[in-house]
């Protein structure tokens, strides 16, 4: 059974350091047909995918975030790290990470955690 | 970056109801497109991957067309549970985006 936990503080201050943690279980990171996705979601909006990494450490940012996201994973923990860098009260969002599966030769999210709600207020 | 636009960006139904949802992207995207189906306070849920190809466990009453710039998700016989927001999401050209969103609401 595949399933991503998000995990990480839900109330940060203006400035600071944003610090996710996505544990997977039911596959490993080290699978070449797997990666994983953090996207997240403001309040009533939509969508914004922010970063993934595949098994052979590859990754790929928002371009409008790139300078402030850092995505990084610990196979032997079957987790993925996303931080991101002096955040804003805009940045306030549920935050998912999500499975990337090879379907037919391209990566898409099958499965998703819960999510977390992250607000950023002083 | 690729934008992917919804149309419409909310829609009234019935139960019984066809409903099709469009998307269309700024430049072609060949068939890297998906589609997800979100109800309020869960995350997403994969419908349909590679614009029309169905997800396991996905009931057949979903189903997605299009190439290029142009896609279609289609819902036959709109039964309660369907009532969510939709998102279609670009994923070949990078950063990935997804599209602003059709809420489909009774």
């Amino acid at each position: 059974q595949v399933t991503l936990k998000e995990s990480g503080p839900v109330l940060v201050k203006p400035t600071e350091t944003l610090t996710l943690t996505c544990t997977v279980s039911g596959f490993s990171l080290s699978n070449a047909r797997v990666g994983v996705s953090w996207i997240r979601q403001p309040p009533g909006k939509a969508l914004e995918w922010l970063a993934h990494i595949f098994s052979n450490d590859a990754k790929s940012y928002s371009t409008s975030l790139k300078s402030r996201l850092t995505i990084s994973k610990d196979t032997s923990k079957s987790q993925v790290i996303l931080t991101m860098t002096n955040v804003d009260p805009v940045d306030t969002a549920t935050y998912y990470c999500a499975r990337l599966y090879d379907f037919w030769g391209a990566y898409v999210e099958d499965y998703w955690g819960q999510g977390i709600l992250v607000t950023v207020s002083s | 970056d690729i934008q992917m636009t919804q149309s419409p960006s909310s829609l009234s139904a019935s139960v019984g109801d066809r409903v099709t949802i469009t998307c269309r992207a700024s430049q072609g995207i060949s068939d890297y497109l998906a589609w997800f189906q979100q109800k309020p306070g869960k995350a997403p849920k994969l419908l349909i991957y590679a614009a029309s190809s169905l997800q396991s466990d996905v009931p057949s009453k979903f189903s997605g067309s299009g190439s290029g710039t142009d896609f279609t998700l289609t819902i036959n016989g709109l039964q309660p549970e369907d009532f969510a927001t939709y998102y279609c999401h670009q994923y070949t050209n990078y950063p990935w985006t997804f599209g602003q969103g059709t809420k489909v609401e009774i």
